[in-house]
């Protein structure tokens, strides 16, 4: 069981949009509709941001938005603000009732 | 608003075990719609799942840590714990316990504050 890849770092300004990746296997993303995405400011527990690959929880934004393409799961941010400056993580369901993390994005709003 | 707790030493010794506690409040622990988890963080790392448990007692662990991990619930106390053995500094991190839904929000959508856990003789 290995960590999902997700790159170290993603930058925006303002207003604009961006997307992260993150990159399983067959055997994890590509397996499920069960990817997730967390939400954490420093010195803070993560937040749930999506579920199911493209769910809301209550009181989320739809600012935030998932998809999913084979072994790759993707978090959209758009009309970017100060506060989404965080580090985001994404989980994925890997069978057998165990669960994988990717290692984190840090993003920056410019 | 269900809150989750954890609890336990912040310091612990080479070798030895490392035992925390997570309280739950503002529901009950023994809801068939969700288990109960532990995810951990070393300092400036990422978050690694460690194992979930569902109120029955049958539990789930990371493959990475199963040699060394035990989960418990205690459903009269709406409680349930980690044990991690042979701790080394590898071990040193932040450790949340998390609700994970069943049906519906198939995530962990509720955590605890977090404890930092120091393993240093």
């Amino acid at each position: 069981q290995s960590a999902l890849t997700q790159p170290a770092s993603v930058s925006g300004s303002p207003g604009q949009s961006i997307t992260m990746s993150c990159t399983g296997t067959s055997s994890d993303v590509g397996g499920y509709n069960y990817v997730s995405w967390y939400q954490q400011h420093p010195g803070k527990a993560p937040k749930l941001m999506i579920y199911d690959v493209s769910k809301w929880p209550s009181g989320v934004s739809n600012r935030f938005s998932g998809s999913k393409s084979g072994n790759t799961a993707s978090l959209t941010i758009s009309g970017l603000q100060a506060e989404d400056e965080a580090d985001y993580y994404c989980c994925s369901y890997a069978g057998s009732s165990t669960w994988v993390f990717g290692g984190g994005t840090k993003l920056s709003v410019l | 608003q269900l809150q989750l707790q954890e609890s336990g030493p912040g310091l612990v010794k080479p070798s030895e075990t490392l035992s925390l506690t997570c309280t739950v409040s503002g529901g009950s622990i023994s809801s068939s719609s969700y288990y109960w988890g532990w995810i951990r963080q070393p300092p400036g790392k990422g978050l690694e799942w460690i194992g979930t448990i569902y109120y029955s007692g049958s539990t789930y662990y990371n493959p990475s840590l199963k040699s060394r991990v035990t989960i418990s619930v205690d459903t009269s106390k709406n409680q349930f714990s980690l044990k991690l053995s042979s701790v080394t500094a590898a071990d040193t991190a932040v450790y949340y316990c998390a609700r994970l839904g069943t049906t519906g929000t198939t995530a962990f959508d509720i955590w605890g504050q977090g404890t930092m856990v120091t393993v240093s003789s």
